[in-house]
Order: C-alpha cells, then sequence, then structure tokens
C-alpha cells in the first residue's frame, strides 16, 4: 500500500530563514510525488512536482529514492510562503489515479 | 468556466438527513475524483472516475456514501443520513486525458464545507 508521511504538523521559521518541509513514502513501484499548497482562503493548487525538476517560488524538491523521500525546500523564506502544504504521491505515472496524501505541514513564516 | 466548480460552498444540516454535493469539472478532462479534508487528517480519497464509471470506490467510508458522474462532466455525492462525524470540507478535483502533458496534474475546487449538527 502507498503511503506518504509528513513528520511536522506546524513548521515556524523566522523571514530569511531556510525552510525544509519533510516527506517520506512508501511505495514499491515508482512513484510521482508532488507538493500542493492552500494558502488561506485559497484552493489547493499544485506547487511542484518532482519529474518537472522546475524552481517554483523559490522552492525545490528532489526526489531521493534512496530513502523514499522528497522534501521541499527553500534558501530563504519569505512571510506569503505561510501556508498548507501537502506532500503526495501518484502510484503510476500513467495518469488517472486517486493521489495519495500526507497529513500536511501548516508553514508559518514569522516577520 | 476556467475551474472546477464546487456547490454549494457550505452545508450545514441536521444529523440523519442527506446532503448532495455537486462538482463541475474542467471543460474537458476525464477523471474526477473526490476527496475529503478533515483537521488533522489530511486528505482523504474517497472516489474516482474514469468518463461515468467509477473504477475505484474504495475510499468510500460507508455504505451511506455514494457519488454518480453522468455525462462524462458533472459528478454529486450523496452522503445519506449524515452524522456528526461526516462534518468535513469535501474535494473535489479533475485531471485531463492520459497522454495529456498534464495528466497526473489534479486540478481542485474550492471544495464543500459540510457541518452536520
Amino acid at each position: 500500500a502507498q503511503r506518504v508521511t509528513q513528520p511536522e504538523k506546524l513548521l515556524s521559521v523566522f523571514k530569511g530563514a531556510p525552510v525544509e518541509l519533510k516527506c517520506n513514502y512508501s511505495y514499491s513501484g515508482s512513484p510521482e510525488l508532488f507538493w500542493y499548497v492552500q494558502y488561506s482562503r485559497q484552493r489547493l493548487q499544485l506547487l511542484l512536482r518532482h519529474i518537472s525538476r522546475e524552481s517554483i517560488k523559490g522552492f525545490t524538491a528532489d526526489l531521493n529514492k534512496g530513502e523514499t523521500s522528497f522534501h521541499l525546500k527553500k534558501p530563504f523564506a519569505q512571510e506569503e510562503d505561510s501556508a498548507m502544504y501537502y506532500c503526495a504521491l501518484s502510484a503510476t505515472n500513467s495518469g488517472n489515479t486517486p493521489l495519495v496524501f500526507g497529513k500536511g505541514t501548516r508553514l508559518s513564516v514569522i516577520a | 468556466g476556467a475551474g472546477v466548480s464546487q456547490s454549494p460552498s457550505n452545508k450545514v444540516t441536521e444529523k440523519g438527513k442527506d446532503v448532495e454535493l455537486r462538482c463541475d469539472p474542467i471543460s474537458g478532462h476525464t477523471a474526477l475524483y473526490w476527496y475529503r479534508q478533515s483537521l488533522g487528517q489530511g486528505l482523504e480519497f474517497l472516489i474516482y472516475f474514469q468518463g461515468n464509471s467509477a473504477p475505484d470506490k474504495s475510499g468510500l467510508p460507508s455504505d451511506r456514501f455514494s457519488a454518480e458522474r453522468t455525462g462524462g462532466s458533472v459528478s454529486t455525492l450523496t452522503i445519506q443520513r449524515t452524522q456528526q462525524e461526516d462534518s468535513a470540507v469535501y474535494l473535489c478535483a479533475s485531471n485531463p486525458l492520459p497522454g495529456h502533458s498534464a495528466k497526473n496534474i489534479q486540478y481542485f475546487g474550492a471544495g464543500t464545507r459540510l457541518s452536520v449538527l
């Protein structure tokens, strides 16, 4: 069975400090990993996906198959980064399969 | 419409009543998903549709929950005899055809906040 673990419910950092939101997964195949973000009073939206290898809003995430991790990182946190972050896994890369989500980490960036 | 649309945005009901939640996916998206978002529980998968059929209903928590999709478009999630533990935000998402470059990206609606008193 697939499982996504986000060990931190809440992460508070000061503005300008580095931030790392942890995500570990359990899946025997080759998953596709995502980070979704939900800002206050907005809908859940895709932040980034591992196959794109992009930096979005200064965030990056590298899939580490050896450690089964997909941690989200940003070198300098901004107040506007405060939001709920969800790591998610898709069990196939053929599309149209439900995502398995972690329980989320609330990031609070303090001015 | 530009995005996934859900209605109502808020629903307050009494325990024991039935409720219907509606989702209108992005035009042309073949797959549609229902999730439940509860405080501290993250997003819990309920059911997904490919076209009008539901290959995976494994997440429905009980037989009080059902969903249908007609015309490959709008979907309705029905909860019968609601209980207080059904209170949550119900999210709908859709994604495009396999083979599309964004095939595995799910686009979410704003959700329906259900409160069972």
